[in-house]
């Protein structure tokens, strides 16, 4: 089975101050990956996800980056971080349940942006 | 227009009671999947359940069942003898076979609160 680390687990940044998040996987390869944000107490919104080394595409239009550089390594950026940036920021890949697919997450960061 | 839906921001069961959370979708894939996601508040997202549009069977995982009613786009997950620990946010999520990324699509959540 399939481990996905994030981290940091925890982060308090001021605004306009920049950002990396990084995301690894163990177990397979070549994975989906997804970057997922989300605010207190709501859903889950994706804002990017990739089906290969190099291969980007975004969801949502912000001021977040996204890239990929190895195949197990998924990396969320922004070089100004706006307040609104704050929130639980979730990394998941696509893999197998059994005969089926799922995607399994990662234990999540949570960005404070002051 | 909304592809998952959660009408019930937050529920109420007693221990050992069973209880139902529901969830309708929208799509015109006539391939996809249907998943429910439980996140406590450790915030980590833990797969529970999943079914396939051509299964025949309701889906089954141990406490956890998932009624699935394809006529009516609805797939309300069951939870059996409700325990302490149930008490958790819930995601229902779809994911159409027929997009490039295989991504899911998550509803709005319900929070279930088990009363002891």
């Amino acid at each position: 089975s399939q481990t996905i680390h994030q981290w940091p687990a925890t982060l308090v940044q001021p605004v306009g101050s920049p950002l990396s998040l990084e995301c690894t996987v163990e177990g397979t390869s070549n994975p989906n990956l997804y970057w997922y944000r989300q605010a207190a107490g709501r859903g889950l919104q994706l804002l990017f996800y990739s089906v290969g080394i190099g291969q980007i595409s975004s969801e949502v239009p912000q001021n977040l980056s996204a890239s990929r550089p190895q195949d197990r390594q998924f990396i969320l950026s922004s070089k100004k971080l706006l307040l609104s940036d704050s929130g639980f920021y979730l990394c998941a890949s696509l893999g197998a349940a059994g005969a089926l697919e799922t995607q399994y997450f990662g234990p999540g960061t949570r960005l404070l942006v002051l | 227009a909304q592809k998952i839906t959660q009408t019930q921001p937050g529920m109420f069961v007693q221990e050992k009671e069973a209880v139902t959370l529901d969830c309708t979708y929208d799509t015109s894939d006539p391939s996809y999947g249907l998943f429910w996601y439980k996140q406590p508040s450790s915030g980590e997202m833990i797969f529970l359940i999943y079914q396939g549009s051509y299964d025949q069977q309701n889906a089954t995982e141990g406490r956890y069942s998932l009624n699935f009613q394809k006529a009516r786009k609805s797939a309300n997950l069951v939870i059996s003898a409700s325990q302490l620990g149930d008490s958790a946010m819930y995601f229902c999520a779809m994911r159409e076979y027929n997009n490039a990324g295989n991504m899911l699509t998550f509803g709005g959540g319900t929070r279930l609160m088990v009363k002891p």
